[in-house]
């Protein structure tokens, strides 16, 4: 079965280190985003593409990055992590044709201390 | 810009009470509508979507949605809820091929 899977799950990292979270989608699907999720927020837009090597800012994007090089993988830096990037990340993708539902990985709770 | 009001943030229900949760939604074109549900430690699973045709739209686990475009809902039902059902509702709105906006959530707890 297609599937979208997320790395590392969980990730203690210090302030100030540069961290790359995974995510790899089977769907074949064209379009991938970032959130982060935090209590109160809901979903927030971090980047998404598009396609290969197409890549844009969502709504809470700075000292976050994201490349795309292939189809199936959008990875997620953060540059140089802040306390105020622990949250958990969710990745998704979805068809470019309706009704342009998302699937959701699994999630990677990320801590800054 | 579109936004999502999600109007109740934690919602508690005894067994077999019957669930409404808010939407509402702010965009003037087309809007294909999404309501998503997020158990406890796990990740969005869809319930069910609104991209055109019957605006009463029947999802899985017996929830079910109604479009009403005039008042720019998109309310979530289920006539009878289970312990089960506790988790967190998210409704989300997209238009085309843009990224899905999401309400900030609606906690559901239900209690024997």
């Amino acid at each position: 079965d297609a599937e979208i899977t997320q790395s590392p799950r969980h990730k203690i990292t210090e302030t100030g280190r540069q961290v790359t979270l995974a995510c790899h989608q089977t769907w074949n699907h064209n379009n991938m985003f970032w959130y982060r999720q935090d209590l109160g927020h809901g979903l927030r837009l971090i980047h998404y593409s598009y396609g290969v090597h197409d890549t844009n800012k969502g709504e809470v994007s700075d000292g976050y990055s994201v490349s795309r090089s292939n189809t199936e993988d959008l990875p997620l830096t953060l540059e140089s992590a802040a306390s105020s990037q622990t949250s958990v990340y969710f990745c998704a993708s979805s068809e470019t044709r309706g009704p342009y539902e998302q699937y959701f990985g699994p999630g990677t709770r990320l801590t800054v201390t | 810009a579109q936004s999502v009001s999600q109007h109740n943030h934690h919602v508690i229900l005894s067994e077999a009470a019957s669930l409404e949760l808010g939407c509402n939604y702010s965009y003037g074109g087309t809007v294909n509508l999404f309501w998503y549900v997020q158990y406890p430690g796990q990740h969005l699973q869809l319930l069910l979507k609104y991209f055109s045709g019957d605006p009463l739209v029947k999802g899985i686990k017996g929830f079910e949605a109604e479009f009403i475009k005039s008042k720019f809902s998109f309310n979530l039902r289920k006539p009878s809820v289970q312990w089960s059902d506790t988790a967190e509702y998210f409704c989300a709105v997209g238009s085309g091929n843009t990224p899905l906006v999401f309400g900030k959530g609606t906690r559901l707890s239900v209690i024997a």
